[in-house]
């Protein structure tokens, strides 16, 4: 039962160009979510969180937004530079769970 | 930077042997968690611990997989014996407490052959 999806395996985008990334999720007692970034041979790397006591955190080129009632949140990166080429996976934490998403491959086009 | 550390970074094995994992977390976090990924697919949660208790291990192939954390600090993974299906890569990691964020090592990616 996968309960954090991300159903885009794979997004390319331009160079300077926004990338978007989406995850859903199906139960709502998570409360904190969490966007990974991860290369090839390496380890995940985190990049971002929201409470969802908020709708909306920012962090230089990276805003993740949440929506409680669609239970969707999504991780905007702009501009897209070559080096934000990697998997993204979110993550939601509630009640000492913690879920991944399966990934989504972002490929940033010089 | 304090990182997680894990060795080896890489393991070929063949099948029916046993293999062993070692991981390091970052200095003063009491929760560990070992992570299996399949390629493809999201990090799968193996166990957990809670300083040197498991608090979850609910996913682990006892049969087969045990993990340990005797003095609450570094931990080790082990499998015995590997089957083919086992090969992916095997990641630890860290937070200071079960709802902080969790710091991830290199991981080990392990081959059964």
């Amino acid at each position: 039962d996968q309960q954090v999806k991300q159903n885009s395996p794979s997004l390319s985008v331009q160079e300077g160009r926004i990338s978007i990334l989406n995850c859903d999720y199906t139960n709502s007692m998570f409360d904190y979510f969490l966007w990974y970034k991860k290369y090839p041979a390496e380890g995940p790397t985190f990049l971002i969180s929201i409470s969802s006591i908020k709708d909306k955190n920012e962090d230089g080129r990276f805003t993740v937004f949440l929506n409680k009632s669609a239970k969707h949140l999504s991780l905007h990166i702009v501009p897209s530079q070559p080096g934000d080429s990697a998997v993204y996976f979110c993550a939601a934490m509630g009640g000492n769970q913690f879920y991944f998403g399966t990934g989504t491959s972002l490929t940033v086009i010089p | 930077e304090a990182e997680v550390a894990q060795s080896p970074r890489y393991k070929i094995t063949e099948k029916s042997q046993a293999v062993a994992f070692w991981c390091d977390p970052i200095s003063g976090h009491a929760t560990l968690y070992w992570y299996r990924q399949i390629l493809g697919q999201g990090p799968e949660l193996l166990v957990q611990f809670q300083d040197e208790s498991v608090v979850d291990d609910s996913q682990l192939p006892k049969d087969r997989f045990s993990a340990e954390r005797l003095k609450g600090v570094d931990s080790t993974l082990k499998i015995q014996p590997a089957e083919l299906g086992d090969s992916a890569m095997y990641l630890c990691a860290s937070s200071l407490g079960p709802n902080n964020e969790q710091f991830f090592g290199p991981g080990t990616r392990l081959t059964v052959l």
